[in-house]
């Protein structure tokens, strides 16, 4: 099974409007965390927002917020006020800990990501 | 500081050939990691390091290899390109406390003939 879930292969919004990307992800850890990151046709990957299972409230920075449903297992992207710039493809990553030589290393599972478009 | 940085940033190889693909990083991070991305796929994991000398594969480590004499770098080897290995690689790393982000090199892009 897919441990974490993007169904929206691509999306369209226009310019100044907010939207939402999906993500499900599938864990029996009862510690994790999930990412998003912003791949823009330059190819960089660019970290942009984490939420951890313990963090009681949902993450927040500038204009990205991760609304987090624990019980639906759901950790979906909110953009607000959507910019040209915005125009990339997204990912969601779960961490979840390796216990690899009791190292604390966590491995980072990816979606398949979700490529949005801004239109002017 | 310069991050993460991986060379060459691309690279084409006949079948069979052999190749390292570098990653270096300045911020003193334990914890380094390599990826590749094909189309449609995401990231997946190859092979991860928690520390010079310790190594472990990811979820397809097959046809590379991993050392880490450093803390700095950590090198992915290609034993005998395949095309099947025609792909972005990014290499990743972090610190062993505080956040959990991964910072990214920019990636090496592949091709195998």
């Amino acid at each position: 099974a897919q441990k974490i879930t993007q169904t929206q292969p691509g999306m369209f919004v226009q310019e100044k409007e907010a939207v939402t990307l999906d993500c499900t992800y599938d864990t029996s850890d009862q510690s994790y965390g999930l990412f998003w990151y912003k791949q823009p046709s330059s190819g960089e990957m660019i970290f942009l927002i984490y939420q951890g299972s313990y963090d009681e409230q949902n993450a927040t920075e500038g204009r990205y917020s991760l609304n987090f449903q624990k019980a639906r297992k759901s950790a979906n992207l909110v953009i607000s006020a959507s910019q040209l710039g915005d125009s990339a493809m997204y990912f969601c990553a779960m961490r979840e800990a390796s216990s690899f030589m009791n190292s604390g290393y966590s491995t980072l599972t990816f979606g398949k990501g979700t490529m949005l478009l801004v239109s002017p | 500081n310069a991050g993460v940085t991986q060379t060459p940033k691309f690279q084409v190889l006949k079948t069979g050939q052999s190749m390292t693909l570098q990653c270096a990083q300045d911020m003193n991070h334990e914890y380094m990691s390599w990826y590749r991305q094909d189309p449609g796929m995401g990231l997946r994991l190859i092979h991860y390091s928690v520390g010079a000398g310790i190594t472990d594969q990811g979820e397809v480590p097959n046809g590379y290899n991993v050392s880490r004499s450093t803390t700095e770098d950590f090198p992915l080897r290609l034993l005998s390109a395949a095309p099947s290995q025609t792909s972005v690689y990014f290499c990743a790393s972090r610190g062993t406390s505080g956040a959990y982000e991964q910072y990214f090199g920019p990636g090496t892009r592949l091709t195998v003939t």
